[in-house]
């Protein structure tokens, strides 16, 4: 039930850009998006829900395939503050608020 | 506004022991969820409470249980300590469920050790 997110770790240079993925086997209903800085706790970035729409949030955007059951996370010219692990969280059809966390993507982004 | 409050925020306990954690939501919030998250993995989904009933589980077993109060502050409780517990523990609050369409705040955490 847990999402599979790829790739696991990412290397960047300030003002490249990355994409996350997140996907299920299972009918989604929301996936959301969170990051967490060593040491503290996550924080929510952003949430789509099932009818495939995009959004965004500063210099991140986001996107779900509903077909596909997949979501996908895009950092633009990256800077060093988006370094963190990045997890998406996925809710189902079936059992919208039984909550599951992918094993997160580690990004790193140098100067 | 103050955001999820977890306490205590680091614990040493004894395998065989039994632990508490507490977990105050962020104000307008009604909804608790706990996850525990090992080094370097995602949080994994212990229980959620809402309206102080356990409204969803993980595949944790019945050594892990968990309360809501009125105010909607909760607690999860740990029997039988196990090596194998020693993790971070998060509370994370939301507005009737995260699969409504309302993000989670998360607390800090509370990082347990059984030695």
């Amino acid at each position: 039930q847990q999402p599979v997110q790829s790739p696991q770790a990412v290397i960047l240079r300030e003002g490249e850009d990355a994409v996350i993925n997140c996907s299920s086997s299972k009918a989604l209903y929301s996936v959301h998006w969170y990051r967490q800085k060593h040491g503290e706790a996550p924080v929510f970035l952003m949430i789509l829900l099932k009818g495939g729409e995009q959004k965004g949030h500063e210099k991140i955007s986001a996107s779900f395939n509903e077909k596909k059951q997949q979501s996908s996370l895009y950092l633009t010219a990256s800077q060093l503050s988006y370094s963190g692990t990045y997890f998406c969280g996925t809710g189902y059809i079936y059992n919208f608020n039984k909550f599951y966390f992918g094993s997160g993507t580690k990004l790193n982004v140098k100067p | 506004d103050a955001g999820v409050t977890q306490s205590p925020t680091h614990l040493i306990k004894t395998r065989g022991q039994q632990v508490t954690l507490r977990c105050s939501p962020k104000s307008g919030h009604d909804t608790v969820s706990w996850y525990q998250q090992a080094l370097g993995q995602g949080p994994q989904f212990i229980f959620q409470y809402y309206e102080e009933e356990e409204r969803q589980r993980g595949n944790f077993p019945d050594r892990f249980s968990g309360h809501q109060y009125p105010n909607y502050s909760s607690e999860l409780n740990v029997n039988a300590l196990l090596l194998g517990d020693s993790a971070l523990y998060l509370c994370a609050s939301s507005f009737q469920g995260p699969g409504l369409g309302y993000g989670y705040t998360f607390g800090s955490g509370t990082r347990l050790t059984v030695v």
